[in-house]
């Protein structure tokens, strides 16, 4: 149990389009999930905590406007980078927890992305 | 705020060996727990074992244990009898109780060779 699926696993894009990551628990319901970039060779930043319903939680130095957050239901959570530039290439990764505080995060396999 | 610190870049250890991952951290709240992942070369999390701070036993999960020290806040991963699949990268991580973030630390490459 407490699958988290993330979509796509790889995308090229060129610069200035926008990207959607989708990030959904199979088996559970989340009404918190967490966005983590990782650039190579380095640890994960969270980025952001999505509220089902409400608006994200951004953390200090990520911009909301490019990095938007959408947790329309309570298995779905999005993150689209949009107007991307080469620096937004990274590896981003969702994860969600079943229940209780002390539960660990189950982590969705991730995406790379590359912008040309 | 929290921090962890993991000062191990690499370890290597031989198969069938046990290996210790060092972690500290600091945090001024009383209650909060304590986290290892492996993430292999695909990139994916796995979640290892959780130790929490109110936790008398250390955990264990199969080869992997946790060696507890709150006084000197560290939460070292020992895995028992190396195998070559456990070549990865381990990260700590710190949630503190009331928060429901994880911050990681800088993570440990281990390489298990033959």
């Amino acid at each position: 149990g407490a699958v988290v699926s993330q979509h796509p696993s790889r995308v090229i894009c060129k610069s200035g389009t926008s990207v959607k990551i989708e990030c959904r628990s199979l088996d559970f319901q989340a009404t918190t999930m967490f966005w983590y970039r990782q650039f190579p060779k380095q640890s994960l930043m969270l980025m952001a905590t999505s509220n089902e319903g409400s608006k994200a939680t951004y953390e200090q130095g990520v911009e909301k406007d490019k990095f938007l957050i959408n947790h329309a239901s309570l298995t779905l959570s999005t993150l689209t980078v949009t107007s991307a530039h080469p620096e937004d290439s990274s590896f981003y990764i969702c994860s969600a927890r079943v229940q209780g505080m002390n539960s660990p995060l189950h982590f969705g396999n991730g995406t790379r992305l590359t912008v040309t | 705020a929290q921090k962890i610190t993991q000062t191990q870049p690499g370890m290597f250890v031989q198969e069938k060996e046990a290996v210790t991952l060092d972690c500290t951290y600091d945090t001024s709240d009383q209650s909060y727990g304590l986290f290892w992942y492996k993430q292999p070369s695909s990139g994916e999390m796995i979640f290892l074992i959780y130790q929490g701070s109110y936790d008398e036993q250390n955990a264990t999960e199969g080869r992997y244990s946790l060696n507890f020290q709150k006084a000197r806040k560290s939460a070292n991963l020992v895995i028992s009898a190396s195998q070559l699949g456990d070549s990865a990268m381990y990260f700590c991580a710190m949630q503190n109780t009331g928060f429901q973030k994880l911050v990681f630390g800088t993570g440990t490459r281990l390489l298990v060779s033959p």
